[in-house]
């Protein structure tokens, strides 16, 4: 069935680095790719989101890509700040009819 | 406009226990999906609801139930508690159908310990 793996597991980064998140998926079908952030004791929030049809989406500090041949999509956070410490979720499904495959989550800890 | 509520926010049961969790959804919206969340599995989907009627499935026992009311307000039954079923409970609630292609709006979830 449909698989997301998603790397690193956990990523460390100084305040203001760029931080980036990789996630594969298995099925070729998959067209919607959302990101969601979960911060501490809350529950997960979209964050930002892409479909098949583009390649790249950006929302100030933060952007995903997505590399249809290679099935792949990563989500960019440039000037990272403290409150971007959460842990990150990536997703894939084929469409409205079908559930959302999740990644496991990265732990992204901004280091002062 | 209020967010996703989830009650109770914690609890302890015992192996053999049962348990019902609550999740009351952003007022308008139909959809409420369930998710297990533990640590290092991320969130794997239990099921969906829309206007009362069970959508779509996970690959989880028949010992995990749910049921939505006609005010879309969601419940989740766990019996027969084992140890593994330890974790974090998250529902999610959206406009319209299908949590393949919607902006989900998750509540703070159901942090259910079983000793």
């Amino acid at each position: 069935g449909e698989n997301v793996e998603q790397h690193p597991s956990t990523l460390s980064v100084q305040e203001g680095d760029s931080a980036v998140i990789k996630c594969t998926y298995s099925d070729s079908a998959s067209n919607y790719f959302p990101w969601y952030k979960q911060e501490l004791g809350k529950g997960p929030q979209l964050i930002i989101d892409i479909r098949s049809n583009v390649g790249e989406k950006k929302d100030q500090r933060i952007a995903v890509t997505l590399n249809k041949t290679a099935k792949h999509f990563s989500l960019h956070i440039t000037e990272t700040q403290p409150e971007d410490s959460a842990v990150y979720f990536c997703a894939a499904s084929k469409g409205s009819n079908y559930q959302l495959i999740w990644g496991a989550g990265t732990k992204l800890i901004i280091k002062p | 406009k209020a967010g996703v509520t989830q009650t109770p926010r914690y609890l302890i049961k015992t192996r053999g226990q049962q348990v019902t969790l609550s999740c009351s959804p952003i007022s308008g919206h139909r959809s409420v999906s369930w998710y297990q969340q533990t640590p290092g599995q991320g969130l794997q989907f239990l099921f969906e609801y829309f206007s009362e009627t069970q959508r779509n499935k996970g690959n989880f026992p028949g010992r995990f139930s749910g049921r939505q009311f006609s005010n879309s307000r969601s419940e989740m039954n766990v019996s027969t508690l084992e140890l593994g079923d330890s974790a974090l409970y998250l529902c999610a609630s959206s406009l319209a159908e299908g949590t393949g292609a919607n902006v989900l709006t998750f509540g703070a979830g159901s942090r259910l310990t079983v000793l």
